[in-house]
């Protein structure tokens, strides 16, 4: 059973930073691209972040090129979301997610709230 | 830049009854990279539909998505309680490389 299980997510004053994880279970991890999708209170859906699986290349949103990195450890089966100057606009849940073969997001995990405010 | 635009932006019906949402793209989107997802509130999405048409695994058949070029369909032939969620449509591909749309709303009448 494929399991992704977001950690990370707080409180945090802008400007500041945070460092969010994924850890994956259930399925081969260095196989797929995997990637973070955040949803705003309220709102819909933004991809954040991709990165294929020998993490040979790298997709951002706009919102986020240049603050956001993204990495993983294929040894630990884990996703990592570094994010710096974060602003208002950045509180949302953060899901992890696995695109599958269909390049669609098959397996999402719960999410992680970030809050960004004063 | 490429734009998903759903509609409506809230469906109102009534369980048993035939709904059908509408995605529509700014550039033409590759059937391939068409997918839909379900969201209740406090939970992950949910894939329904990958490349346009096919149902993820464990989807009822129920579910049934359409279309091609710029315009794509979800169908949910009779609906059950269960089924009163947010739906959204995503491609890849096209600049920036994924993109959604801002979703329906399903709700009962």
């Amino acid at each position: 059973e494929v399991q992704l299980l977001e950690s990370g997510g707080g409180l945090v004053q802008p400007g500041g930073s945070l460092r969010l994880s994924c850890a994956a279970s259930g399925f081969t991890f260095s196989g797929y691209v995997m990637s973070w999708v955040r949803q705003a209170p309220g709102k819909g859906l933004e991809v954040v972040s991709s990165i294929t699986g020998g993490s040979d290349y790298t997709y951002y949103a706009r919102s986020v090129r240049g603050r956001f990195t993204i990495s993983r450890d294929n040894s630990k089966n884990t996703l990592y979301l570094q994010m710096n100057s974060l602003r208002g606009d950045d509180t949302a849940v953060y899901f992890c997610a696995q695109r599958g073969s269909g390049w669609a997001f098959d397996y999402w995990g719960q999410g992680t709230l970030v809050t960004v405010s004063s | 830049e490429m734009v998903l635009t759903q509609s409506p932006g809230t469906l109102s019906l009534s369980p048993g009854e035939r709904a059908t949402l509408s995605c529509k793209a700014s550039q033409s989107v590759n059937s391939g990279y068409l997918a839909w997802y379900q969201q209740k509130p406090g939970q992950a999405p949910r894939l329904l539909i990958y490349g346009a048409s096919s149902r993820a695994t464990g989807i009822p058949d129920r579910f049934s998505g359409s279309g091609s070029g710029t315009d794509f369909t979800l169908t949910i032939s009779k609906l059950e309680t269960e089924d009163f969620a947010v739906y959204y449509c995503q491609q890849y591909g096209s600049s920036p490389l994924y993109t959604f749309g801002q979703g329906t709303k399903l709700e009962i009448k």
